[in-house]
This record gives C-alpha cells, sequence and structure tokens, in this order.
C-alpha cells in the first residue's frame, strides 16, 4: 500500500507566475484535500475533491483551483503568485472522508 | 466558528519524563478528533484519531483523551525519548450536511523537544 506522493518537494516562483503542484493519492482512496501551511501554523484548509468534483472549500481566493482526475490523483494550481503564497503545501487523502493521511508536502517560496 | 487552541506553544523536557499537550476547540459539534506529528519541513503523520463517541484511544506510549462537552483533548506521552521531538498538531473535523466528516480544523501545535 503506497502512502500520499506529492510533488515537486521545493519549487521556488517569482510573484504574478501561476505553479501547479501534483498529489497522487492512497490507493483506494476517493478523497483529496489541499491545505497550506504558513511557517509556525497549523494547516488551513483550500478544497476538497470527491470522485473529482469539488466538495468543499476554505477561505481562499478563486486563484486558487484544482482538479481530480479519475484515477483520484489530483492538482492544486495557484495563479497570479503573491508573496503571502509562500508556504508548506499538503495534501490529504482519505476514503469516504474518514482518517486522512497526508503527503510530504511541497514547499513553495515566492520571491 | 470552530476555533482550535493549543497550549503550551512550546515544550522542553528531560527524557524519561511522562507529559501532557493540551487541545481545546470552541464548538463541540465535531465528527471526530486526530493527533498529528509534524517534524520539520515535512508532512503530518497521523498519530491517533477519535470518534466523537469515543473517550480515548491508545497506541503504545500514546494515549488520547476526548471530552466533547468541555471542548478538551489531551495527549499523553510517557517514557519520553528524543525521537518524540516534534511538533504536535490537533485537529478537528465538523459534521458535514448528513453528518460525515468535513475539513480538518487545526491548532497551531505544541512543538515538544526532549532533551537526552
Amino acid at each position: 500500500e503506497t502512502g500520499v506522493t506529492q510533488s515537486p518537494t521545493h519549487l521556488i516562483k517569482t510573484r504574478g507566475q501561476q505553479v501547479t503542484l501534483r498529489c497522487s493519492s492512497q490507493s483506494g482512496h476517493n478523497t483529496v484535500s489541499w491545505y497550506q501551511q504558513a511557517l509556525g501554523q497549523g494547516p488551513q484548509f483550500i478544497f476538497q475533491y470527491y470522485r473529482e468534483e469539488e466538495n468543499g472549500r476554505g477561505n481562499f481566493p478563486p486563484r486558487f483551483s484544482g482538479l481530480q482526475f479519475p484515477n483520484y490523483s489530483s492538482e492544486l494550481n495557484v495563479n497570479a503568485l503573491e508573496l503571502d503564497d509562500s508556504a508548506l503545501y499538503l495534501c490529504a487523502s482519505s476514503l469516504d472522508s474518514y482518517g486522512y493521511t497526508f503527503g510530504s508536502g511541497t514547499r513553495l517560496t515566492v520571491v | 466558528k470552530q476555533e482550535v487552541t493549543q497550549i503550551p506553544a512550546a515544550l522542553s523536557v528531560p527524557e524519561g519524563e511522562n507529559l501532557v499537550l493540551n487541545c481545546s476547540f470552541t464548538d463541540s459539534a465535531i465528527y471526530n478528533l486526530q493527533w498529528f506529528r509534524q517534524d520539520p519541513g515535512k508532512g503530518l503523520t497521523s498519530l491517533l484519531l477519535i470518534q466523537s463517541s469515543q473517550r480515548e484511544q491508545t497506541s503504545g506510549r500514546l494515549n488520547a483523551s476526548l471530552d466533547k462537552s468541555s471542548g478538551r483533548s489531551t495527549l499523553y506521552i510517557a517514557a519520553s525519548q528524543p525521537g518524540d521531538s516534534a511538533t504536535y498538531l490537533c485537529a478537528v473535523s465538523p459534521p458535514n450536511y448528513g453528518g460525515s466528516q468535513g475539513n480538518l480544523i487545526f491548532g497551531k501545535g505544541t512543538k515538544l523537544s526532549v532533551k537526552p
């Protein structure tokens, strides 16, 4: 049984650019959630996908968007990057939203 | 709006000591509560999950309790070791419509350092 895999592990982008982060769910999981964790803070919920449909969203602007694919892998896209978008982005998968398994995260730095 | 608070923010103890980490939440309407461990710059490792109908869960040297009515949970670590050094995060899940789990709401964590 494989866990949750995120890529890339680190990324540096320039303000105004666009970025795509990727997540492979744990085998058998059909729900994916994305979280943003700023330094010294707890993770903040961005959105969740269940069977390829967004079914929950936190307090993040529309420039944060996502996709879930038929194999339940997922992407997080962020447009018009701002300095405050610098954070650790965590992906978590679950089966029917019970008991989340987290990936190791992608560290995004916006300069 | 659900808020989760963890006290203390940081804790340093000598190896072998038993310790308690605290988590409080403002809305008792939760689906479950989960404790995670996070090593510096890394993802989250799930330690214990307590359903809203349960009072406690145990795994090895870890024991977590839940008092939903008072909005509190504690994580007890017995015989602490240097390898336990990490940040410990508490998260609650509010019930969605239909009773399933909603997204996780996290505290800021307690940074634990266990000295040899």
